[in-house]
């Protein structure tokens, strides 16, 4: 079974705090994906990597960078935290490109 | 605009009561529709991918199907442990981000004993 696991289940920030969100994914697989999910908006795309050390941005990639140094590991920054950045981070991975995508538990962030 | 649009955005069904949810598309050139289940405050589950018009895939008593416009998720006989959100995603074939999903805002289930 492919797993993907994600660093924190629940996480407490304060406003202006780097954050990182660490996602592991133990299949070997290219590609890495974060989403954003929020009530009434739906999963939205932060970034995504097709392979170490490459990133592509997403459809919400402000106030975000990530990290893939290694092809297992995919991370979320946030640079300073704001209060608009308080939802549910979802990590995905996918073996290729036109492959299914495999989700994390989530981290539920809040910026206080 | 939206490419992904599923409906309806809430269902409550007794349990045994059989229905189906709706996921319409617009995207040009389609490379595969995924279906999800989401329970809260968790990551989505996936469920199937279907690639061309006519395909099938069950699970259980999920069945999901596809035409040119839209695919239906079938739910045959529903438990209460089917509640959950089911979400619907669609792949272009073509474009410089081939690899990304597009993703529908999702239908709420709930099946009551």
């Amino acid at each position: 079974d492919v797993k993907v696991t994600q660093s924190s289940r629940y996480l407490v920030k304060r406003t202006g705090e780097k954050v990182f969100l660490e996602c592991v994914q133990d299949m070997d697989h290219e590609n890495m994906f974060w989403y954003r999910q929020d009530p009434g908006l739906g999963l939205r795309l932060i970034y995504f990597s097709y392979d170490v050390k490459m990133k592509e941005k997403g459809d919400i990639p402000e106030g975000y960078s990530v990290s893939r140094e290694k092809k297992e590991r995919f991370s979320l920054i946030l640079e300073s935290a704001s209060t608009n950045q308080t939802s549910m981070y979802l990590c995905a991975s996918s073996r290729q490109i036109y492959n299914e995508q495999f989700f994390g538990p989530g981290t539920r962030l809040t910026v206080l | 605009e939206d490419q992904v649009t599923q409906s309806p955005e809430a269902l409550r069904l007794q349990e045994g009561e059989s229905s189906s949810l709706n996921c319409s598309y617009t995207v040009s050139g389609l490379r595969g529709l995924f279906w999800y289940r989401q329970d809260p405050g968790k990551g989505p589950e996936f469920l199937f991918t279907l690639y061309s018009a006519g395909e099938e895939k069950e699970k259980e008593r999920l069945k999901a199907t596809l035409t040119k416009k839209e695919s239906f998720l079938h739910i045959t006989a529903p438990k209460p442990e089917d509640s959950a959100t089911y979400l619907c995603a669609v792949r272009r074939k073509r474009g410089s981000t081939l690899g990304r999903l597009y993703f529908g805002r999702g239908t709420q289930l709930t099946v009551w004993p």
